[in-house]
């Protein structure tokens, strides 16, 4: 199976703040990465697809980039609706895992 | 509006059986392949299985493989996973959502625990 791995696994940060979280893959998914935003008891919602394509709806403050092995999702300035848990998911090779999840707190 | 609802979680022993629906409406269910994703509480998010439009084609993660099948009924638009041989770390909130791929919409997940 292809392992995701996220880093940080926990981020503190404040309201106004620029942060980027990566996505390793254990191997080359070319551009089948999408981030998803889940909030205590709630679904997750998807925030990119295709590495870098932002889903309707989504503030323009969220941006992804990477391909191959390497991708990171960027929050231009954090909002208070913001502090949530960021999953990657690969959609490159069964089974379609999920990073561990980076919990974004707020400072 | 286009929504997801689970239904069919609760308590059940080790070893026991359970099945999962997933009633879709506000779109064309048949147009669309199908997901099953669970998250065992205070952990991350584990892609379970997902269902072609028509059903002809259906993947599981392996630690599933023999125990859980996937299927859906078009005609009633409703997904379904049937959970045999379960085990404690079955344990999980089961989101359904809609996509093979990227999961564009979720439902609001029902829990399902495996204990004695």
């Amino acid at each position: 199976d292809i392992q995701l791995t996220q880093s940080p696994s926990f981020l503190s940060a404040s309201v106004g703040d620029r942060v980027t979280i990566t996505c390793r893959a254990s191997q080359g998914i070319s551009s089948y990465l999408a981030w998803y935003q889940q909030k205590p008891g709630k679904a997750p919602k998807v925030l990119i697809y295709a590495a870098s394509t932002l889903q309707s709806g989504v503030p323009s403050r969220f941006s992804g980039s990477g391909s191959g092995t390497e991708f990171t999702l960027t929050i231009s300035s954090l909002q208070p609706e913001d502090f949530a848990t960021y999953y990657c998911q690969q959609l490159n090779t069964y089974p379609y895992t999920f990073g561990q999840g980076t919990k974004l707190e707020i400072k | 509006e286009v929504q997801l609802v689970e239904s069919g979680g609760g308590l059940v022993q080790p070893g026991g059986s359970l099945r999962l629906s997933c009633a879709a409406s506000g779109f064309t269910f048949s147009n669309y392949w199908m997901t099953w994703v669970r998250q065992a509480p205070g952990k991350g998010l584990e892609w379970v299985a997902n269902i072609k439009q028509d059903g002809s084609a259906e993947y599981y993660v392996d630690s599933v493989k023999g125990r859980f099948t996937i299927s859906r009924d078009n005609a009633k638009n409703s997904l379904y996973l049937q959970m045999n041989s379960l085990r404690a770390e079955d344990t999980a909130v089961y989101y359904c959502a809609r996509g093979g791929a990227t999961l564009y919409i979720w439902g609001q997940g029902t829990m399902v625990t495996v204990s004695s």
